[in-house]
């Protein structure tokens, strides 16, 4: 029972472009949203969040976007850099509830 | 100076064995957990601790037995290893039982149980 997607497993982009990963979920009752990245040999770390109450955070780089009435979240990294390269997970709350969490999608950005 | 430290990082036993995980976080959060990140790369919630108490148990079986000697310190004892216990194991912190600081992960303990 998959509440949360991330359907790509992997995303190529070159590096100064655009990098979108893309988050669907079931739970409408889901109010809260992060974004985590995770290099290799460590624990995900946390980057970007969004409440049900915005459709749009930014901090940086980096923006998350919600879609509630798709049950959809994305994140844009603009311009994506070499660094950036790391799997990217999803995560969802309701309410006062712990986090869960996608699969991850895999972003290798090329110089 | 890791904020939330696990060990070991890697550890590898066999079936029938008991094992323990460590896990201590410097950041004075009150709210501990633990994840696990099973071969379909998902990363499940088995336990949640707040100032010691336990306050959500996933279906976790009950060789998985979690202890918090204190606020700062989650332990995770597995009794009877199973092959299909082999996974990574992340301890997490929050400051308290919301997410909305989200979680400081520490970097794993690798499990694998041959």
């Amino acid at each position: 029972d998959q509440q949360v997607k991330q359907n790509s497993p992997s995303l190529s982009v070159q590096e100064g472009r655009i990098s979108i990963l893309n988050c669907d979920y079931t739970n409408s009752m889901f109010d809260y949203f992060l974004w985590y990245k995770k290099y290799p040999a460590e624990g995900p770390t946390f980057l970007i969040s969004i409440s049900s109450i915005k459709d749009k955070n930014e901090d940086g780089r980096f923006t998350v976007f919600l879609n509630k009435s798709a049950k959809h979240l994305s994140l844009h990294i603009v311009p994506s850099q070499p660094g950036d390269s790391a799997v990217y997970f999803c995560a969802a709350s309701e309410g006062y509830s712990t986090l869960t969490f996608g699969k991850g999608t895999m972003l290798l950005v090329s110089p | 100076d890791t904020a939330v430290s696990q060990t070991p990082k890697y550890l590898v036993t066999q079936m029938g064995n008991d094992k323990s995980i460590k896990c201590e976080q410097n950041l004075g959060h009150d709210t501990m957990y633990w994840y696990k990140q099973d071969s379909k790369k998902f990363l499940k919630i088995m336990f949640s601790y707040n100032n010691k108490e336990l306050i959500i148990n996933e279906t976790v079986p009950n060789r998985f037995s979690p202890k918090s000697p204190d606020k700062a310190h989650l332990n995770l004892h597995i009794n009877s290893l199973e092959l299909g216990d082999s996974a990574v194991y992340f301890c997490a912190s929050s400051h308290d039982p919301t997410s909305l600081y989200g979680y400081t992960f520490g970097s794993g303990t690798r499990l694998t149980v041959v």
